[in-house]
């Protein structure tokens, strides 16, 4: 079975202070694609990042940075020196490699991030 | 984001109406697909189009139709709506030419049933 958890429902911050959003998933396939969503209070989802299960190198890009662990099966997502404007949901996703044919996504239940002022 | 687009935006639907959500994508693949979203439960996959001609069922299809018109028009259809059926719905497609490739949303529809 393939699922994805994202343990921290919600998270409060002021702004530049650093914040972790851990994701954790579970897949029997030994090739699969891990991705992290935003979704700013607009409602739009906004594609970050994505990862196949072969390069565990670590992800930087400006503020964001992406830590992919097999280890522990755990892809973690850090926003350094948050701002305001990083308020939003995020979502861990999965595909699995074979699904007969088609990705189909499978979602965290996603982490509120509120970054105060 | 650019590629996906879908309407209507926003709808109010009593229960037992029907309603077609409609989708379209420019980016010319193969496969389509619509979620749902609700409150604390993530996005979940009700059908996928792995191209056209064809549609296969997701994590919650219950209430749904879906018809792939064509390679670009994916539309999702409620035939008899009901409150559970109170949601914001995202359809998808894929861009590229890779095996597995990245998933781009509409900006979603947000449906409420009384």
């Amino acid at each position: 079975a393939q699922k994805v958890t994202q343990a921290q429902t919600e998270i409060s911050v002021v702004e530049k202070e650093d914040v972790t959003l851990d994701c954790v998933y579970e897949t029997r396939d030994t090739t699969y694609y891990l991705f992290w969503y935003k979704q700013p209070p607009s409602g739009e989802l906004v594609f970050l990042i994505r990862r196949n299960s072969f390069d565990e190198q670590n992800e930087i890009s400006g503020r964001y940075s992406w830590n992919f662990q097999k280890s522990t099966s755990s892809f973690n997502f850090t926003i350094t020196a948050s701002q305001v404007v990083d308020s939003a949901v995020y979502f861990c996703a999965l595909i699995p490699y074979y699904q007969g044919g088609s990705e189909k996504l499978v979602f965290g239940k996603g982490t509120k991030l509120t970054v105060n002022p | 984001n650019a590629g996906v687009t879908q309407t209507p935006k926003f709808q109010v639907l009593k229960t037992g109406q029907s309603m077609t959500l409609q989708c379209a994508q420019d980016m010319n693949h193969n496969s389509m697909y619509w979620y749902r979203q609700d409150p604390g439960m993530g996005l979940r996959l009700i059908y996928y189009s792995a191209s056209e001609g064809t549609t296969d069922k997701g994590e919650v299809p219950n209430g749904y139709n879906v018809s792939r018109l064509n390679k670009r028009e994916f539309s999702l259809r409620l035939e008899s709506a009901a409150p559970s059926q109170t949601s914001v719905y995202f359809c998808a497609s894929p861009s590229g030419g890779a095996r597995i490739d990245t998933q781009y949303f509409g900006p979603g529809t947000r449906l409420t049933v009384l």
